[in-house]
């Protein structure tokens, strides 16, 4: 079975400007998880979608935002970018959101804000 | 607010030696606990999960252990190898109901080294 992939694995954008990342799960797998990883405050949860809704958000700014598709693909979009929104951005996918699942994470998109 | 603070944040040890890491945390009410191993530039891989009932469990050379009174768990590497290089992260959820990715607190990891 296919893991989680993520694209496109590195971006590099500019003060301003908006980016969009995409994760396709695991097949099977109707929830996603986006989080954003940083050296110095680690993996951080931003938001989860279930069967193409938010379930859960975590405390970012309205500047981040997602979606999800009925394929179960998902989307996150991060507008007027700032240098510190330079991170590592991982999905994970599960079976659902019970949080007792395991979460399957994909390589991640690492994204350079200049 | 709950908290997973993890030691040490980075370890170097020679091939072949084992190690301990550690995970204390203040999660509540506490579901269950994973250690996740990341290799640079990859996601985290699961390791083990354990439940509050359990306080032992192994996945190959690795252990993890939890002690659910003393809020602690500890991941032991035995006989490393040059592929154990990663960082080491634990992850404790929340049990309140409707949990979801949410109620996961992560821990900063431990970046392990292990030189031949």
């Amino acid at each position: 079975k296919a893991g989680v992939t993520q694209t496109p694995r590195y971006l590099i954008k500019t003060r301003g400007q908006q980016v969009t990342l995409s994760c396709s799960p695991i097949s099977g797998h109707r929830s996603v998880s986006w989080y954003q990883q940083t050296p110095g405050q680690g993996l951080q949860f931003l938001f989860e979608y279930f069967s193409e809704t938010q379930r859960n958000k975590g405390n970012f700014p309205g500047r981040f935002s997602g979606r999800q598709f009925s394929n179960s693909r998902s989307e996150m979009n991060v507008s007027t970018l700032e240098l510190g929104d330079s991170a590592l951005y991982l999905c994970a996918s599960s079976l659902r959101t019970s949080g007792q699942e395991t979460q399957y994470f994909g390589p991640g998109t690492r994204l350079l804000v200049l | 607010k709950n908290q997973v603070e993890q030691s040490p944040q980075s370890l170097i040890i020679l091939e072949g030696k084992n190690c301990t890491l550690q995970c204390n945390y203040t999660v509540s009410p506490f579901s269950n606990l994973r250690w996740y191993k990341q290799d640079t530039g990859r996601g985290p891989v699961s390791l083990t999960i354990m439940t509050f009932s359990e306080n032992t469990k192994s996945n190959g050379r690795y252990t993890a252990t939890l002690d659910a009174d003393t809020k602690q768990s500890s991941l032991h590497i035995t006989a490393s190898q040059l592929s154990d290089s990663a960082s080491y992260i634990c992850v404790v959820s929340a049990g309140y109901s409707g949990g979801g990715a949410d109620g996961l607190t992560f821990g900063k990891g431990t970046h392990l080294i292990i030189q031949p």
